[in-house]
């Protein structure tokens, strides 16, 4: 059973370039949450993904912008590169249960990350 | 001023030994919070997960408990290992709209020694 995966895993861009990162969530997951965790820091919420609609945003500009697939995964695209964007960029997925109770205990299974480096 | 705070922010014990990490939170309506465990370069790992009526949950040798009340919780370590060296955050939830918004803590880095 894959949990989830994420793609590039390290990725070196320069300052004014685009970039996409890609998600597949756990097997069995629908929705899919990102965030940016730079160093020494806590993870930063970016948006949330379900039924191919953004459902919730954080306080990051509309540089960062995403998309879901059909099939559950998910696309994290940043236009001009700032060198601020450098971070860890973290992809989650869960299960939004019908039965609303339940999906709020979920735990989010975290990918490993893209190291993204901008210069 | 951070909705989640952690403390210490870091901290070095000798293998063997016991440890307490501690959160307070002001995020509310509150619906869980999540203790994770971070290794250096990868992606968070659950550890534990508590709602508004548990105070207490155990995984191996990790232990969390949570105060509804005073809105704290604490991460206790027991017998320590070379491998527990990693950061632990500390996440708590707010019902938003239908979904989940979580709230991360900066984290704990803990350093075990030999």
């Amino acid at each position: 059973d894959a949990g989830v995966t994420q793609s590039p895993t390290h990725l070196i861009k320069t300052r004014g370039q685009q970039v996409t990162l890609r998600c597949s969530p756990k097997s069995g997951h629908d929705t899919v949450s990102w965030y940016q965790q730079a160093l020494g820091q806590g993870p930063q919420f970016i948006f949330q993904y379900y039924e191919e609609e953004e459902r919730q945003r954080g306080n990051f500009p509309d540089r960062f912008s995403g998309h879901q697939f059909p099939n559950y995964s998910s696309e994290l695209n940043v236009n001009a590169l700032l060198l601020g964007d450098s971070a860890l960029y973290l992809c989650a997925s869960t299960t939004r249960s019908r039965e609303w109770g339940s999906s709020y205990n979920s735990p989010l299974h975290f990918g490993n990350g893209t190291r993204l480096t901008v210069t | 001023k951070n909705q989640v705070e952690q403390s210490p922010q870091s901290l070095i014990i000798l293998e063997g030994k016991n440890c307490t990490l501690q959160c307070n939170y002001t995020v509310s309506p509150f619906s869980n919070l999540r203790w994770y465990k971070q290794d250096t370069g990868r992606g968070p790992v659950s550890l534990t997960i508590m709602t508004f009526s548990e105070n207490t949950k155990s995984n191996g040798r990790y232990t969390a408990t949570l105060d509804a009340d005073t809105k704290q919780s604490s991460l206790h370590i027991t017998a320590s290992q070379l491998s527990d060296s990693a950061s632990y955050i500390c996440v708590v939830s707010v019902r938003s709209g239908g979904y989940q918004k979580v709230t991360f803590g900066i984290g704990t880095k803990l350093q075990v020694i030999p």
